[in-house]
């Protein structure tokens, strides 16, 4: 199953389908975006990152998707596996230097049955 | 790839004591590093931004007399819960990136926080 437009809590899928979770962020200025999944009393593990000098970027099964205009983040899992199960943050950064903090989004909790 | 190391990953404590959770970053250095508070089921609260040398810049509503920043070299940072109150418990997590361009936050395992 996937899901695509507004944000859902949750997102319930099949081993092997593909998956697609969804983000609005609010800061018009935001100019950097990265995608973290986090497992169970864990901290969060960098995914994908993209700058908003870009609207597509794909890595290894995954692909993010930023649509500046309506302030939307997406990411696309392919043949989603078991180990993908975890909660899936997006998070927001103004400005290009390190030394700025992120702001996270609500987090989707993926579940993925076999 | 980039490490960060935070220590414990969990404290059990009774009300009143004072608690330091430390936030390393194992193979580079990070003038800046970030501490979160995260509830169960909830994101990522920022707290405050750790500057190495100087003092922290806490989030509106982050009592700076109850969580104590200390960033005194290039790879550590700690957080300092004082007299700690079972509303204190929380999961606390650290983050660092590396360089000054566009880097991805790296994020420690997190401390479990249980006041009794």
């Amino acid at each position: 199953g996937e899901s695509v437009g507004l944000h859902l809590p949750t997102l319930s899928v099949q081993e092997g389908d593909n998956s697609i979770i969804n983000c609005a962020y609010s800061n018009s200025a935001s100019d950097y975006f990265i995608w973290y999944k986090q497992e169970s009393g864990k901290g969060p593990q960098f995914i994908i990152d993209i700058r908003s000098n870009m609207d597509k970027r794909q890595g290894q099964r995954v692909t993010v998707l930023l649509n500046k205009t309506v302030k939307h983040l997406s990411l696309q899992i392919a043949a989603t596996q078991p180990g993908d199960s975890a909660v899936y943050f997006c998070a927001e950064r103004e400005g290009n230097q390190a030394g700025t903090a992120l702001i996270f989004g609500k987090g989707t909790t993926l579940s993925v049955s076999s | 790839g980039a490490v960060v190391s935070q220590h414990p990953s969990r404290v059990i404590c009774k009300s009143g004591t004072s608690v330091k959770i430390e936030c390393r970053s194992l193979d580079f250095q990070a003038t800046t590093m970030f501490w979160y508070r995260q509830f169960p089921k909830k994101s990522l609260m920022l707290m405050a931004t750790s500057n190495e040398g100087s003092k922290a810049t806490y989030e509106q509503g982050v009592e700076k007399d109850k969580f104590l920043i200390n960033h005194a070299s290039l790879t550590l940072s700690t957080l300092t819960v004082t007299s700690a109150h079972p509303e204190d418990s929380s999961f606390y997590i650290c983050s660092a990136s590396e360089g000054w361009s566009n880097q991805p936050q790296h994020f420690g395992d997190g401390t479990r926080l249980s006041i009794l």
